[in-house]
């Protein structure tokens, strides 16, 4: 199957400093990924779509001034969580979908990042 | 996209077979059942997909009703590394070039393998 990498899997930042986490599609090219968030012992709840070359699509509740989505390429999309609180610590992951393929419906997810916020 | 509903835990013992059931009553003709797993801290593993018909792959078996309104996942000889959450989805064919595709997840159920 397709690859999708999330670096770093784990960071531990300041209270109000920002951080980048980085997606790549390592094996195919991504023009949409997705971002979720996801709190201990509850399910995956997606924040935004992120499509390459153009600005990204908010799920309501998500600020986006706040989670900076930037997707400049079809392999990379960042996500940087900025002015960072404790209530932000949380399980982010990527998926990405493989190509422009009409019927290949499958998503790739990266292995998550893990941020506490002290 | 329908909505799902799972059993929130079941138990199977090491070397049998795991059935994990899903209702999707309220599918429509141009959505696939679709099953991920995410064990403890990683990212959704995706394992199988289907629109009507009886799927089978390396991981696992999916056996759709035929009228769509629920499913079953089978793993066939169950490991202590299958113990994860099981997510099952129900989603639209995307679009062509379309930025659908997301995935709207659940609860799911978290499958125990015992020894």
């Amino acid at each position: 199957g397709a690859v999708v990498s999330q670096h770093p899997s784990r960071v531990i930042c300041k209270s109000g400093t920002s951080v980048k986490i980085e997606c790549r599609s390592l094996d195919f090219q991504a023009t949409t990924m997705f971002w979720y968030r996801q709190f201990p012992k509850q399910s995956l709840m997606l924040m935004a779509t992120s499509n390459e070359g153009s600005k990204a699509t908010y799920e309501q509740g998500v600020e986006k001034d706040k989670f900076l989505i930037n997707h400049a390429s079809l392999t990379l999309s960042t996500l940087t969580v900025t002015s960072a609180h404790p209530e932000d610590s949380s399980f982010y992951i990527c998926s990405a979908r493989k190509g422009m393929d009409r019927w290949n419906t499958e998503a790739f997810f990266g292995q998550g990042t893990r941020l506490t916020v002290v | 996209d329908a909505k799902t509903t799972q059993p929130p835990s079941m138990d199977c013992a090491e070397g049998r077979a795991a059935n994990l059931p899903c209702n999707h009553s309220t599918i429509s003709g141009n959505e696939y059942v679709y099953w991920y797993r995410q064990i403890h801290s990683q990212g959704p593993q995706y394992i199988i997909h289907g629109l009507k018909n009886n799927e089978t792959n390396e991981m696992a078996s999916l056996i759709i009703t035929e009228d769509r309104k629920s499913s079953t996942l089978i793993l066939p000889h169950a490991t202590l590394r299958d113990t994860a959450v099981y997510y099952c989805i129900v989603r639209v064919v995307m679009n062509y070039g379309g930025s659908q595709g997301n995935l709207i997840f659940g609860k799911g159920t978290k499958l125990s393998v015992k020894p």
